[in-house]
């Protein structure tokens, strides 16, 4: 169990054009998602913290009109980088915790395959 | 700012010795501790919860947890060179159930 597919696993794009990555929950429904971002050799940088059926909560730092993040089921959210550059290229992260209804969701996150972005 | 501290190694063992991973963090209110396993190129593994003082044992795996002295552990017993990987210390605080994550661990387990 607690699943979380990331969709696709590596995407090479040209600059200036728009990447969506994808992060499905299988076999559990997640009413907070994480978008993380890593560069090689550092760890994990939290970007922004999306939220079911209302708006992502972004990490100061993070530009919201240029990483876009729908969560638009309690099993999907969205991450689209737009206007890519070369240096958005970088190991992109999702995470989920499983919600089991009313104000009970698990404490463990369990990440994506992660998605390998190359902006050339 | 809230903070996780690990050495970042790397850390060298044989295969079946014991492996030491140490974590230290800032934040008080920090209830809940993750160990995450990050093989290169892949994205993080669950390995461990902790959430009370003491030891929490999974297998070849031991989990400490010293709220008083803000420091979390990770014991890997009969260490394995498939247990070559980053290791990641996360506290867990505020809302929503942010993690902040440590700088990783590098083990590597010689046969």
């Amino acid at each position: 169990g607690a699943v979380v597919s990331q969709h696709p696993s590596r995407v090479i794009c040209k600059s200036g054009t728009s990447v969506k990555i994808e992060c499905r929950s299988l076999d559990f429904q997640a009413t907070t998602m994480f978008w993380y971002r890593q560069f090689p050799k550092q760890s994990l940088m939290l970007m922004a913290t999306s939220n079911e059926g209302s708006k992502a909560t972004y990490e100061q730092g993070v530009e919201k009109d240029k990483f876009l993040i729908n969560h638009a089921s309690l099993t999907l959210s969205t991450l689209t980088v737009t206007s890519a550059h070369p240096e958005d290229s970088s190991f992109y992260i999702c995470s989920a915790r499983p919600y089991y209804g009313g104000d009970s969701e698990s404490t463990e996150a369990f990440f994506g395959q992660g998605t390998r972005l190359t902006v050339v | 700012q809230k903070e996780v501290e690990q050495n970042s190694g790397p850390l060298s063992v044989p295969e079946g010795a014991i492996a030491s991973l140490n974590c230290t963090y800032s934040d008080r209110g920090s209830q809940s501790f993750f160990w995450y396993r990050q093989y290169s190129g892949k994205s993080p593994e669950l390995i461990m919860s902790i959430y009370s003082n003491g030891d929490k044992e999974d297998g070849r795996f031991t989990a400490q947890l010293n709220k008083a002295s803000q420091y979390v552990s990770l014991l890997i017993r009969d260490s394995q060179p498939s247990d070559s990987a980053t290791y990641l210390c996360a506290g867990e605080g505020g809302s929503n159930y942010k993690l902040t994550f440590g700088k990783g661990t590098l083990l590597t387990v010689n046969p």
